[in-house]
């Protein structure tokens, strides 16, 4: 199984900001045959179900503020909130799905400093 | 409008069984593989099954196979998970997303709670 490691476990940021959250994966998530990473962040509020924000890595979901950024290859990943927002308290996960079981990070809680 | 409505949820004894529902409406759900994710209380995601658009594959994850049971019924736009020989350790808010490419979609979950 590929395991998903994030860091840090939490982290504060001033209003206006950039936050920076890593994924590691143990294992490479880049397809050869396509050249994509399998690789999915996702924003969970309290009492919500979380909600996809970016996939294959660095593509940004329908409606998704643009302040938000995914980069990285391989194993190696970052999901960038390039000047933080209030609404953006939450915690983030990532998600590979280039094999099954499907495993998520273990979560980043993001809070205003 | 997609919408992803969980049922089936509750209360249960250790060793019990549930069924639950996710009715899917606003896309073409034969044509999308979908899965059960679950959260325990103050804790992470973890996945817990998939299903391929025809039901030709299917996943489990270590710690329910043999016990849960994920089908489909693309008629009725309805996905299922059936729980046997439920624990403790199956309480949490149990969610259906849509996948593959991440999971797009995600329902608003329904409580399992397992406890004597």
């Amino acid at each position: 199984d590929i395991v998903m490691t994030q860091s840090p476990d939490s982290l504060a940021v001033s209003l206006g900001e950039r936050a920076t959250i890593n994924c590691k994966s143990s294992q490479s998530v880049l397809y050869s045959s396509n050249n994509k990473n399998y690789l999915a962040w996702y924003q969970q509020k309290p009492g919500q179900p979380p909600k996809l924000l970016i996939y294959w890595a660095s593509t940004r979901e329908s409606g998704v503020p643009d302040r938000f950024s995914g980069s990285g290859s391989g194993t190696d990943f970052t999901l960038t909130i390039s000047s933080l927002q209030a609404e953006d308290v939450a915690v983030y996960y990532c998600q590979q799905y280039y094999s099954t079981p499907p495993g998520f990070g273990q979560g980043t809680r993001l809070e205003i400093k | 409008e997609v919408q992803l409505v969980e049922s089936g949820g509750g209360l249960v004894k250790p060793g019990g069984s549930l069924r639950l529902s996710c009715a899917a409406s606003g896309f073409t759900f034969s044509s999308y593989s979908m899965n059960w994710v679950r959260q325990a209380p103050g804790k992470g995601l973890e996945w817990v099954s998939s299903i391929s658009s025809s039901s030709s594959y299917i996943y489990y994850a270590d710690s329910v196979k043999g016990r849960f049971t994920i089908s489909r019924d693309n008629a009725k736009n309805s996905l299922y998970l059936q729980m046997n020989s439920l624990r403790a350790e199956d309480t949490a808010v149990y969610y259906c997303a849509r996948g593959p490419v991440g999971f797009d979609y995600w329902g608003q979950g329904t409580l399992v709670t397992v406890s004597s």
